[in-house]
């Protein structure tokens, strides 16, 4: 069964740091997004991204966040300076259509610790 | 705005006794429903959803939920637990936006089955 996967499972940096997590979503699926869930909260949608560029974004994807589809397989999150608070699990996910009935595909994880 | 509510943080129950996991929600329109399932080290693990019909929906391993518009839930049930459905659940509405759709996360319960 194809899945989302998402590297690394764990990142370690240090404040002010780039990070950059790397997703590569089911390989017939056209849109995607990321989320996160800091500790002990709830996931909250950060963007989503259809077609090369971003469809949408919440308050909290500001200047310092970014995403990429570099190539036909990687979807990529970069933070440009990482700040503690930064710390969290993301998720990517995938669908592979924009219907909002069907369900979206989510791979296990990063986890992200800023020191 | 638009929420999802789920008021226990964790729900034990013994092996072979039904369960339920609650979950309320707070939208405008016709609610779209998922629940999603994360076992250790796992990401978000689609169980079923409500889209229209039949208020009573069937799901992976089991599951069905209970869709009540009146009391705007969308409870999770299971008619015999197993110690394997231990895990974290949550539950999510979909909303759409500028073209694409993303999910309103709730809280999540952690279901703990005692054997």
């Amino acid at each position: 069964e194809p899945e989302v996967t998402q590297t690394p499972s764990h990142q370690v940096t240090q404040m002010g740091q780039e990070v950059i997590l790397r997703c590569v979503p089911i390989s017939n699926h056209l849109y995607f997004y990321w989320y996160r869930q800091i500790l002990g909260q709830k996931v909250e949608f950060l963007v989503s991204f259809y077609n090369n560029e971003i469809s949408e974004k919440s308050e909290i994807f500001d200047d310092q966040f970014s995403v990429e589809r570099p190539d036909g397989s990687n979807f990529t999150l970069k933070i440009r300076s990482t700040k503690l608070e930064d710390s969290a699990m993301y998720f990517c996910a995938s669908s592979s259509d924009r219907e909002s009935y069907n369900e979206q595909f989510f791979g296990p994880g990063t986890r992200l610790t800023v020191l | 705005a638009q929420s999802v509510a789920q008021p226990e943080d964790q729900v034990n129950v013994a092996e072979g006794n039904p369960l339920t996991v609650k979950c309320t929600y707070s939208v405008s329109g016709n609610p779209y429903l998922f629940w999603y399932v994360q076992y250790p080290n796992r990401g978000l693990q689609f169980l079923l959803k409500y889209i229209t019909g039949d208020n009573l929906v069937k799901g992976s391993y089991g599951f069905e939920a209970e869709f009540n518009k009146s009391q705007t839930s969308f409870h999770l049930k299971k008619p015999s637990a197993l110690v394997s459905d231990s895990a974290l659940y949550f539950c999510a509405v979909s909303r759409t936006t500028s073209g694409t759709y993303k999910y309103i996360f709730g809280t999540g319960t952690r279901l703990k089955v005692l054997a």
